[in-house]
């Protein structure tokens, strides 16, 4: 069975310094991960996806995340947190053996502090 | 502008009233989704879609319906809903199946079944 998990409800950090959203995942089969970005009151927004390839994957708003497959990790990294980075983040997976289906995180939210 | 439109943005109805809430994309893509989000739990599948006609559950379908008789539309259906069906619903798209391919969200739909 597919699933992820994000191992924090929150993260906290300032301003200018580096973050990190932590996701961990378990699949059979090759992974295909996703980071999602939520706004108050909006759906989710895509941030970027590792499909194959580099380990180091850019996305949107500055955002990159590392794919660590011996740790089955895809953390999601910024090297200058943003008071407007502050949101809700979803990791999330697509099943292997059925592309139609996704699963989800529980979600972290990440707040940055002036 | 390609958007993912849900109607109702909040919707309060009592145990067993039937009630739909529409979901309608521009984009002309082929796979649709629904998922609902419950605090600590992140998002679930509750249906999809891969064409017109073409459906399909996903974890947690019970107590929902769908249908897909347009490209562009793909209703969610609560034949009778119950209190634990109160839950903050999105719907999803993206132009087809293929690993790579992210959601594209809707705004979400706040149900509270009293």
């Amino acid at each position: 069975a597919q699933s992820v998990a994000q191992p924090e409800d929150q993260v906290n950090v300032a301003e200018g310094n580096p973050l990190t959203v932590k996701c961990t995942y378990s699949v059979s089969g090759n992974p295909y991960l996703f980071w999602y970005v939520q706004y108050p009151n909006r759906g989710l927004q895509f941030l970027l996806k590792y499909i194959t390839g580099d380990n180091l994957v850019k996305g949107s708003y500055g955002f990159e995340a590392e794919f660590n497959k011996s740790q089955t990790s895809f953390h999601l990294k910024k090297p200058s947190a943003l008071v407007s980075d502050s949101a809700l983040y979803f990791c999330a997976v697509r099943d292997g053996g059925n592309f139609n289906k996704f699963y989800f995180g529980s979600g972290t939210k990440l707040n940055v502090k002036p | 502008e390609a958007q993912v439109t849900q109607n109702p943005r909040y919707l309060i109805t009592v145990t067993g009233k039937k009630l739909t809430v529409t979901c309608s994309q521009n984009m002309n893509h082929e796979y649709m989704s629904w998922y609902r989000q419950d605090p600590g739990l992140g998002l679930r599948q509750i249906y999809y879609s891969m064409n017109v006609e073409v459906t399909d559950k996903g974890d947690v379908p019970e107590g929902y319906k769908v249908s897909r008789k347009e490209k562009r539309n793909f209703p969610l259906i609560l034949e009778s809903p119950s209190p634990n069906q109160t839950s903050l619903y999105f719907c999803a798209s993206s132009p087809h199946t293929g690993v790579d391919s992210p959601l594209h969200f809707g705004n979400g739909t706040r149900l509270t079944v009293t």
